[in-house]
């Protein structure tokens, strides 16, 4: 069994200013990380994702995110959030075996001018 | 590469009917998985499909059901509609070439918004 715990629900921070959106997992078996984004009216897109290796991940849009296997956090980050950035933030799991895919429950980050 | 296509994009329905939705994933992708997203319950998985064959699922009633065609497309049927099941309903595909394929994105469509009335 996995499950994704997403700490914050809402985010609410100033334009350019640092932002870490924090994610928990928890699983029996051992799974890939993903982060993805949902702008409003529209589907998911991959922000970034943690296969193996370094335990720092670079995605798209100037995000990144830290793996850290010891506390089984996947928290994201950016150091300089812009009005666009606007949206909501998925962290998730899947199991590398089945390859089954469990989501949390979502963080929504508004960036204010 | 056209991306995932979902249709329709909205659709009404009243309590006690059934409603069939329908995604197209992207070419060459033989993955296909659906998801119910609700603002008090979030992402949930339904189940996901890969060559025709439910590979997975989630954890919902038996009234939820799918199927994948041979040309990877997927239907996901409702039946006996509640208004509980008011939702966002997202397709997600992925290329998938077996055991491995759990560490590609998924990549998905803008969903269906299904209303039950």
């Amino acid at each position: 069994a996995q499950s994704v715990t997403q700490l914050d629900s809402q985010v609410p921070v100033f334009e350019e200013a640092p932002v870490e959106l924090r994610c928990n997992y928890s699983s029996s078996v051992s799974v890939y990380l993903f982060w993805y984004v949902q702008y409003p009216n529209q589907g998911l897109q991959l922000l970034l994702k943690y296969l193996s290796g370094s335990t720092l991940v670079k995605g798209i849009n100037g995000f990144e995110a830290e793996f850290n296997k010891s506390q089984t956090s996947f928290h994201l980050r950016k150091p300089s959030v812009h009005i666009s950035d606007t949206a909501e933030y998925f962290c998730a799991v899947s199991d590398q075996a089945r390859g089954k895919s469990t989501f949390g429950d979502g963080t929504t980050l508004t960036v204010k001018p | 590469k056209a991306g995932v296509t979902q249709t329709p994009r909205y659709l009404i329905k009243t309590r006690g009917q059934q409603v069939t939705l329908s995604c197209s994933p992207i070419s060459g992708h033989r993955s296909v998985s659906w998801y119910q997203q609700t603002p008090g319950q979030g992402l949930q998985f339904l189940f996901e499909y890969f060559s025709e064959t439910q590979r997975n699922k989630g954890n919902f009633p038996g009234r939820f059901s799918g199927r994948q065609f041979s040309n990877s497309r997927s239907e996901m049927n409702v039946s006996t509609l509640e208004l509980g099941d008011s939702a966002l309903y997202l397709c997600a595909s992925r290329t998938n070439n077996g055991a491995g394929a759990s560490y590609n994105e998924q990549f998905f469509g803008p969903g269906t918004r299904l209303t039950v009335l």
